[in-house]
């Protein structure tokens, strides 16, 4: 079984200070890695996301994330936050060898302050 | 062009009723997810469809019930409503099984 861990629930931030979300994730076999962001009462849409290969991943908004299988971690990086982007950011895995479903970790909030 | 719709955007209702949330997806996609969102903004998957197929039925309750009428909507019925359903669903859809996952806006239900 896959399980996903965020280690802070919530992460304040000034504007223009580089911020970093947390992820670790524990499976017995390969995985796909994902980050979704959820804006205040919106959906899920995707950030980034690590299939294979390069192990630094760059995706909207400025993010990057990096997976290292070793600490098996995949932490969300940008250099410089913006108060837009202030929201709920989840991490999440899937199984490549299985069914596509996600399993979530519980959430960092990123608030940002002027 | 909204690629992952869902409707209602919010339900109130009273426990004991019967209700219904729609999805559907234009992205041509295969495999359709529903999930629920509790009040710690926890998500988990509830079931899956690919092709109008079953495929994953997580642990809950027989009172759900997905109808998937064609590839392009995946229903969610919910009888006897209780406290606890109340939640954000999210319905999802990919192009297959191990395809990245888009979301709609979601469904906050309430039951009181």
């Amino acid at each position: 079984a896959q399980s996903v861990t965020q280690l802070d629930s919530q992460v304040p931030v000034f504007e223009e200070a580089p911020v970093e979300l947390r992820c670790n994730y524990s499976s017995s076999v390969s995985v796909y890695l994902f980050w979704y962001v959820q804006y205040p009462n919106q959906g899920l849409q995707l950030l980034l996301k690590y299939l294979s290969g390069s192990t630094l991943v760059k995706g909207i908004n400025g993010f990057e994330a990096e997976f290292n299988k070793s600490q098996t971690s995949f932490h969300l990086r940008k250099p410089s936050v913006h108060i837009s982007d202030t929201a709920e950011y989840f991490c999440a895995v899937s199984d490549p060898g299985g069914y596509s479903t996600l399993t979530f970790g519980k959430g960092t909030m990123l608030l940002v302050s002027p | 062009d909204t690629a992952v719709s869902q409707t209602p955007k919010y339900l109130v209702t009273q426990m004991g009723n019967d209700k219904s949330i729609k999805c559907e997806q234009n992205l041509g996609h295969d495999t359709m997810y529903w999930y629920k969102q509790d009040s710690k903004k926890f998500l988990k998957i509830m079931f899956s469809y690919n092709n109008k197929e079953l495929i994953i039925n997580e642990t809950v309750p027989n009172r759900f019930s997905p109808k998937s009428p064609d590839k392009a909507h995946l229903n969610l019925h919910i009888n006897s409503l209780e406290l606890g359903d109340s939640a954000v669903y999210f319905c999802a859809s990919s192009l297959g099984e191990r395809d990245t996952q888009y979301f709609g806006p979601g469904t906050r239900l309430t039951v009181l």
